[in-house]
This record gives structure tokens, sequence and C-alpha cells, in this order.
């Protein structure tokens, strides 16, 4: 079976400090990979996604930045947080290559505190 | 313009009472895809449900059933004899044609209360 890894779960950052969060798939090949931001009490932002290893897709222009060195890693990352960074980050994954829209699932999350 | 609406912010009730989450969503395509997600305190986000635009079959599954409506473009979430265990916040979402993009609502957070 198939399971999704996000570490840290909790980190806090003082502002202008850089930023490495990583999450890993298993159990599937190629998968389709994505970030979520979630402001407190607020709704999900998809930030990045990714189709293939070096492949990234940047859905709003910010301090932020992701990779996918492996086909099943993907990292977000930032040279300099901002106050505004804070919330929780969520890594999903569907399967690629098909024609139905396939279902997301998601990690376990991050929470990111930039003081 | 929102893809998908969830108009109701938070919905407390008491054990025992069946509660219905609100989501209408927005699309030209004919071909689309819905989800219903949970968000307990946990923070992960819990797959409940896809739909697809061809399928307006209601679903049920224990204590929760979904309303799917083409007509007036509503995807409903009921949980009947809701639990305190059902409180979370719960996320419907809208995938188009084309790439695998989600489209979430704001979530609605529900409160069931003892």
């Amino acid at each position: 079976s198939q399971t999704i890894h996000q570490w840290p779960a909790t980190l806090v950052q003082p502002v202008g400090s850089p930023l490495s969060l990583e999450c890993t798939v298993e159990g599937t090949s190629n998968p389709n990979l994505y970030w979520y931001r979630q402001a407190a009490g607020r709704g999900l932002q998809l930030l990045f996604y990714s189709v293939g290893i070096g492949q990234i897709s940047s859905e709003v222009p910010q301090n932020l930045s992701a990779s996918r060195p492996q086909d099943r890693q993907f990292i977000l990352s930032s040279k300099k947080l901002l106050l505004s960074d804070s919330g929780f980050y969520l890594c999903a994954w569907s399967v690629s290559g098909r024609v139905v829209r396939d279902t997301q699932y998601f990690g376990p999350g991050t929470r990111l505190t930039v003081l | 313009a929102q893809k998908v609406t969830q108009a109701q912010t938070e919905i407390s009730v008491v054990e025992k009472e069946d509660v219905t989450l609100d989501c209408v969503y927005e699309t030209r395509d004919t071909t689309y895809y819905l989800f219903w997600y949970k968000q307990p305190p946990s923070g992960e986000l819990v797959f409940l449900i896809r739909r697809n635009s061809f399928d307006e079959q209601n679903e049920i599954s224990g204590r929760y059933s979904w309303n799917f409506q083409k007509s007036t473009s509503s995807f409903n979430f009921t949980t009947t004899a809701s639990q305190v265990m059902d409180s979370a916040v719960y996320f419907c979402a809208l995938s188009e044609a084309g790439f695998n993009k989600f489209y979430f609502g704001s979530g609605t957070k529900l409160n069931v209360k003892p």
C-alpha cells in the first residue's frame, strides 16, 4: 500500500532563516506530487505541483521554491522566511498518467511557525 | 470567482442530530470530479469520497451520504446520527479535465457536542 511521509511535523523558525520541508511517497512510482499551504482557519492553497523528476509548476509567486530530486521525493524550500510563511504545509500525491481525475492523498502535514 | 463554495463556515450540532454540509461548484467542463475530505484536529486530510460528473447516483456509506445534483451544481454531504468523532473541518473539492488540479472550498467546521 502507498504511504506518504512529511517531516518535520512541527517547525519554529526565525524570520529570514532558510526552510526545507521534505515529503516522500512509498509504494508507487512516478506519482504526481503537490505542495499546499493552509493558513490558520483558512482553506488550502496549491503552491507547487510536479508530474515528474525535475518538473515543477508554480501556482503562486512567492519566496518559496520546490524541487523533486527523486521520483518520490518532493522538497519545499525558502532562502529567507517571512512571517506570512507561517501555516500548515501539506504534501499530496496522486496517480499519474491517467485520464481519470485521480484522488489526491495527503500526508500528515508540517506546522510551520515563523517568529 | 470561486469554483467551489462552502457557504457554511461553522456548524454546531448535538450528538445524534443529522447535519448536512453544503457544497456548490462551478465549471464549464462536462467531465469533472468532486471530492470530500475530512480534516480532524490532527490536521491530515482524509479522503472520503470521489464522484464523477456522469454518475448522479447518491452514495451512502454507513452514517454518511452524499447527494450530487448537476441541476443545482451541488454535492452535499450528510451525516446522520452525528457523533463527537465527526467533529472536524470538511472540505469539498473539484477537479476538472486536464491536469489533476484540485479546487478546494474554504471548508466547513463541524462541531458535534455531547
